[in-house]
């Protein structure tokens, strides 16, 4: 069955440090697409990077970058020079075909907590 | 942008009554979905529509109708309020069902049942 782990429920980071967000993954489909989401205290998921499992290339949108090993199965989000204003529960989720209505499959989230 | 809106923020019913939470999207999208999240358990989908007109199940559906007469609107029913049924709602759609696309997500529905 198709399945994403997230094994740090909380992560600490000091301002401007680097963190990274472990995920790993488990599909036989060879067509799968993994995100990352934010979901701050206030309560909404935003929408932060993608890569898709053709991509030969490590997504990267501003401060995150998904290194995506796809023999390991591991997508992890890595924020650089992190802020405040990230800290916030992060999801890793993924999508595939085969997947009933290609609904998004939901870690269980880390807690990050940057501190100052 | 408006984005994807869901209405109301909050709500509290009693047991037994009956609800609407309401989802409009701007964005064309042909797909969208509603999901709860519960602590513990991340977010499931309950009803997902790939088009005006077209609706299916998904992995929790029990207690919840969906319809889908415009693109822009996906409106959840819920039919007899449960306990269980208290969770954080949310809407969330995509332009098509494809797995490279992203799904872009209301701020949500926090609804308790008493």
């Amino acid at each position: 069955a198709q399945k994403i782990t997230q094994t740090q429920p909380g992560m600490f980071v000091q301002e401007k440090e680097a963190v990274t967000l472990d995920c790993t993954y488990d599909t036989s489909d060879p067509s799968y697409g993994l995100f990352w989401y934010k979901q701050p205290s206030s309560g909404e998921m935003i929408f932060l990077i993608y890569q898709g499992s053709y991509d030969q290339q490590n997504a990267t949108e501003g401060r995150y970058s998904l290194n995506f090993q796809k023999a390991r199965k591991s997508a992890n989000l890595v924020i650089s020079a992190s802020q405040l204003g990230d800290s916030a529960m992060y999801f890793c989720a993924m999508r595939h075909p085969s997947q009933a209505g290609t609904a998004l499959i939901f870690g269980k989230g880390t807690t990050l907590s940057v501190s100052s | 942008n408006a984005g994807v809106t869901q209405t109301p923020k909050f709500q509290v019913l009693k047991t037994g009554q009956s609800m609407t939470l309401q989802c409009a999207q701007d964005m064309n999208h042909e797909y969208m979905s509603w999901y709860r999240q519960d602590p513990g358990m991340g977010l499931r989908l309950i009803h997902y529509s790939v088009g005006a007109g077209i609706t299916d199940q998904g992995e929790v559906p029990n207690g919840y109708n969906v319809s889908r007469s415009t693109t822009e609107d996906f409106p959840l029913r819920l039919l007899s309020a449960a306990p269980s049924q208290t969770s954080v709602y949310f809407c969330a759609s995509s332009y098509g069902s494809g797995f490279n696309q992203p799904q872009h997500f209301g701020d949500g529905t926090r609804l308790s049942i008493l």
